[in-house]
């Protein structure tokens, strides 16, 4: 079965700072997508960014940017020039078997301190 | 361009009573997925639907809960005789297409609480 874990329960970075988030996962598909959501407060699910496996190319948006390790199963968020509004869960999610049932893991808590 | 639409975002019932939520997907969407977010933990999938039909509901309970999407109208997320082990936020999410490197868009949840 398909896994996704997050080490981290909680992190907190100073404002500006930067700071990266952890994700393993469990798959025997050979081409797959791996997506990081955001649920701020406000509890809504936020899209922050998409890696297709087959792509050597880390993908990058803004201030966000992943670190995929395909040997390792690594797929990690770094967060640059961090802002009071990424305080947030953070959620790695990968589609099930190349199925549309994503699977998604504990989260991270993140907070960024003034 | 509104995103995924979810209402109530708060419901609060009491045991034994009946749940309906609601889901309107992203304009030009014609898939809908349901998940499930129990406290601390991350979303479960639930059921995926398609216009009038259900494609899949593997991660549904078999009792009490049932989902629908019909031609006209939103999709509705039913729980019957609701039990506080069914407190939890329930988010929908679309998408264009089916296939698995389609982004799925979620809405904002609807919190589900049981007294």
């Amino acid at each position: 079965a398909q896994t996704v874990t997050q080490s981290q329960p909680e992190m907190s970075v100073q404002e500006a700072e930067t700071v990266t988030l952890s994700c393993t996962y469990d798959t025997s598909e050979s081409n797959y997508y791996l997506f990081w959501y955001k649920q701020p407060p406000s509890r809504q699910m936020i899209l922050v960014i998409r890696q297709e496996a087959y792509k050597q190319q880390n993908a990058t948006e803004n201030r966000f940017s992943v670190n995929f390790q395909k040997a390792a199963k690594s797929f990690s968020l770094k967060i640059s020039d961090s802002q009071l509004g990424d305080t947030a869960m953070y959620f790695c999610a990968i589609p099930s078997s190349g199925t549309y049932k994503y699977i998604f893991g504990t989260g991270t808590r993140l907070k960024v301190l003034a | 361009n509104a995103g995924v639409m979810q209402n109530p975002r708060h419901l609060v019932r009491r045991r034994g009573q009946e749940a309906r939520l609601r889901c309107s997907p992203m304009k030009g969407h014609s898939h809908v997925y349901w998940y499930r977010q129990l406290p601390e933990e991350g979303l479960k999938f639930m059921v995926y639907l398609q216009k009038e039909n259900i494609i899949d509901e593997s991660g549904m309970p078999k009792e009490r809960f049932s989902a629908e999407f019909p031609k006209e109208g939103p999709s509705i997320l039913r729980i019957q005789q609701v039990v506080r082990g069914d407190s939890a936020a329930y988010f929908c999410a679309s998408s264009s297409q089916r296939s698995q490197g389609t982004t799925q868009y979620f809405g904002p949840g609807t919190r589900l609480t049981v007294l």
